[in-house]
């Protein structure tokens, strides 16, 4: 399976300054011309909600200071200025190889 | 609104069966390959189950094969999980899911503990 590896684990964080996540793939994630990276917010008590798919294109409603990039097996979820509600576990997740998987999470707290 | 409802969790012994369902609403359903992703508690999240639009393909994770079935009813907007030979690691929210993510439900908690 492919292993998805995110860093920091806990990341405490200041209202609007800026706020990175990374995620590492064991395996090339690109295949057929596309790469099945997203990325997944889940604030507490709720579902998760997909913010980021295929790399770094933006779900609907999401706010532009959410932003994907990367490549092959480094990715990076930045947040721009960091807002209140931005507080929850981010997952990366693959689906390029079976079985999709998911990194571990990492918690941004204020 | 585009909506998935997930229903029929519980609490049941090792070796038991559960038949989860999705009510799916507000969207093409016949047209969107869906998937069930399980949430242990207080841990993370794992794919389960993929099933094509047509039903003509199935994932699994190892962990549930020969196990777990996943089903769909185009004509009425519904996606099950069948669980058979439940095990005290299959506990967790289980969720129903649309095609790369873009939807979940609220979520189903299965508790399998003797």
């Amino acid at each position: 399976d492919v292993v998805m590896t995110q860093s920091p684990l806990s990341l405490p964080v200041t209202l609007g300054q800026p706020a990175s996540i990374s995620c590492r793939s064991s395996a090339s994630l690109s295949s057929d011309g596309n790469t099945y990276l997203n990325w997944f917010q889940q604030r507490p008590g709720q579902s998760p909600r997909r913010l980021i798919y295929k790399v770094s294109n933006r779900d609907s409603g999401v706010p532009d200071r959410f932003s994907g990039s990367g490549s092959g097996t480094d990715f990076t979820l930045k947040i721009s200025r960091v807002e209140a509600e931005d507080v929850g576990v981010y997952y990366c997740m693959q689906g390029t190889h079976w079985p999709r998987t998911f990194g571990q999470g990492t918690k941004v707290e204020i | 609104e585009e909506q998935l409802v997930e229903s029929g969790g519980g609490s049941v012994q090792p070796g038991g069966s559960l038949r989860l369902s999705c009510a799916a609403s507000g969207f093409n359903f016949r047209s969107t390959w869906m998937n069930w992703v399980r949430q242990t508690p207080g841990s993370g999240l794992e794919w389960v189950a993929l099933i094509e639009e047509g039903e003509s393909r199935k994932y699994y994770v190892d962990s549930v094969k020969g196990r777990f079935t996943i089903s769909r009813d185009n004509a009425n907007n519904f996606l099950f999980l069948q669980m058979n030979n439940l095990r005290v690691d299959d506990t967790a929210i289980y969720y129903c899911t649309r095609g790369g993510g873009d939807l979940w439900g609220q979520g189903t908690l299965v508790t399998v503990s003797s």
